[in-house]
């Protein structure tokens, strides 16, 4: 098993490019996440999906969107990108919202300028 | 105030040692988590605990609900544990089931 993955590992975007994280996991989850980590602050919950066909806003949910294209997949998206959303993202899948553990995919460095 | 509290931010000590890193959260909660996140920037859960104490090999992990504290302890370190160990309350409220994180506390042990 391969976990929770994400794509790409690292990206450099310019100011007003539209780009999407993909995040997948095989462990048959109903919960996904996505969470972006600044210095100096913990990881903050930007979007969450806690079944299939559901997706609800985070704390940071601004200058976002999201999809649960299927039980799988939950990909993130920046429609214009801001210097504001360089940052080091993580996505996370658990069994459920409620009584478990997540599990993180390996991050995505975002950087834009 | 944050919600998730953690100290220290930053804690160095020496191959062998015990170490403990301490965690207040100020929310309701229905659990709590420990995590380590590796140099290399991935990030792995190692408890989740809602009373009492778990064990797994050197790492003791111990909460308190009345006085909203938790600690995370490792015993005889040693430079493989160097990493930032986060804490993250699985908030009870309005949010449920949301996590919410402290800042970390970075871990190097010496050798």
């Amino acid at each position: 098993n391969a976990g929770v993955t994400q794509t790409p590992k690292f990206q450099v975007l310019k100011t007003g490019q539209s780009m999407t994280l993909q995040c997948a996991q095989d462990m048959n989850h109903n919960s996904m996440y996505w969470y972006r980590q600044d210095p100096g602050m913990g990881l903050r919950l930007i979007y969450y999906s806690a079944s299939e066909g559901t997706t609800d806003k985070g704390e940071v949910p601004n200058g976002y969107n999201v999809s649960r294209l299927n039980k799988r997949e939950f990909s993130l998206r920046l429609e214009s990108a801001a210097p504001s959303q360089t940052s080091v993202y993580f996505c996370a899948s658990s069994p459920d919202r409620i009584s478990y553990e997540q599990y993180f995919g390996p991050g995505t460095r975002l950087t834009v300028t | 105030k944050n919600e998730v509290e953690q100290s220290p931010q930053n804690l160095t000590a020496q191959e062998g040692e015990f170490i403990t890193i301490n965690c207040s959260y100020s929310v309701g909660i229905s659990a709590l988590h420990w995590l380590q996140q590796h140099p290399g920037g991935g990030i792995v859960s190692l408890f989740m605990l809602s009373s009492g104490k778990k064990k797994h090999g050197r790492l003791i992990a111990t909460i308190n609900i009345q006085e909203k504290h938790s600690s995370l302890h490792i015993t005889a370190s040693h430079p493989r544990d160097s990493a930032v160990y986060i804490c993250a309350a699985k908030n009870y409220g309005g949010s449920q089931g949301n996590l919410i994180f402290g800042k970390g506390t970075k871990l190097s042990v010496k050798p």
